[in-house]
C-alpha cells in the first residue's frame, strides 16, 4: 500500500472548518484513500473514504486532487469533540488481507 | 449500524496468568475481523488476521502461541494472551470488515495491565 504523508500537528478554531491535508504521491489506480480518527483512549472511527471522487458525509468531505497525489479532509464546523488524531491510509480495497497500516497521522486540536 | 463490541474493555492480571478478550460485530457479519495493538503515544500496529472457521495470519514478530485468535462465528472473535508478562501491557483494539470487504470498524478497545 502507498504511504502516506500527513503534519504531525494542527490546532483549528471551533465552529471553523478544519481542513485537514494528506499527501500521497505514489497512490496506485486501483487504491482507496481512508480517514479514521482516534479520540483518545478509544478505537479508531471510520469517517469516510473515496478513490477519485470528492465523497461527502454527515461526519466529513473528502477532496482528493485530479492526480490523487494528495487529498484533504474537511470538517466543515469543528468542535471542541472534534479533537484527536487523524489518520489518512491508502489502501487497495478488497485486496487479499484487507489490511490498514496506520501512520503517525495529525493530531488535531480545536481550540475554544 | 457497523457498531463492534470488545469486552472487557479493561482488565488488570498478575503475570502468568491468561487473559481473554472478546469482539464482536453487533449488527453486522464479518469473515474477517483484525487485531491490533497500541503503546502509549504510538500508532496502532496490526498483530493478526482472524478469519472465521480458519487459521489465523499473524504479522512477522508476532507469536502465534502467545496470543491465540479464535474466530468461531460470523460475529466473534478472541484474542487471549497466554502467560501474560507485563511487557504485554497495552492497549488492545480490534476491528471487523464489513463484507463485501471495503471498510473496517473498529472496537473500542481493551486495555490491558500485566502487574
Amino acid at each position: 500500500d502507498a504511504k502516506t504523508t500527513q503534519p504531525p500537528s494542527m490546532d483549528c478554531a471551533e465552529g471553523r472548518a478544519a481542513n485537514l491535508p494528506c499527501n500521497h504521491s505514489t497512490i496506485s489506480g486501483n487504491e482507496y484513500v481512508y480517514w479514521y480518527r482516534q479520540i483518545h483512549s478509544q478505537g479508531p472511527q471510520y469517517i469516510i473514504h473515496g478513490l477519485k471522487n470528492n465523497e461527502t458525509n454527515e461526519m466529513a468531505s473528502l477532496i482528493i486532487t485530479e492526480d490523487r497525489k494528495s487529498s484533504t479532509l474537511i470538517l466543515p464546523h469543528a468542535t471542541l469533540r472534534d479533537t484527536a488524531v487523524y489518520y489518512c491510509i491508502v489502501r487497495v480495497a478488497k485486496a487479499a488481507g484487507n489490511k490498514l497500516t496506520f501512520g503517525g497521522g495529525t493530531r488535531v486540536l480545536v481550540k475554544p | 449500524g457497523a457498531v463492534v463490541s470488545q469486552h472487557p474493555s479493561r482488565v488488570i492480571c498478575k503475570s502468568g496468568t491468561s487473559v481473554k478478550i472478546e469482539c464482536r460485530s453487533l449488527d453486522f457479519q464479518a469473515t474477517t475481523m483484525f487485531w491490533y495493538r497500541q503503546f502509549p503515544k504510538k500508532s496502532l500496529m496490526l498483530m493478526a488476521t482472524s478469519n472465521e472457521g480458519s487459521k489465523a495470519t499473524y504479522e512477522q514478530g508476532v507469536e502465534k502461541d502467545k496470543f491465540l485468535i479464535n474466530h468461531a462465528s460470523l460475529t466473534l472473535s478472541t484474542l487471549t494472551v497466554t502467560s501474560a508478562h507485563p511487557e504485554d501491557s497495552s492497549f488492545y483494539i480490534c476491528s471487523a470488515l464489513l463484507d463485501p470487504g471495503e471498510t473496517q470498524y473498529f472496537g473500542p478497545g481493551t486495555r490491558l495491565l500485566v502487574l
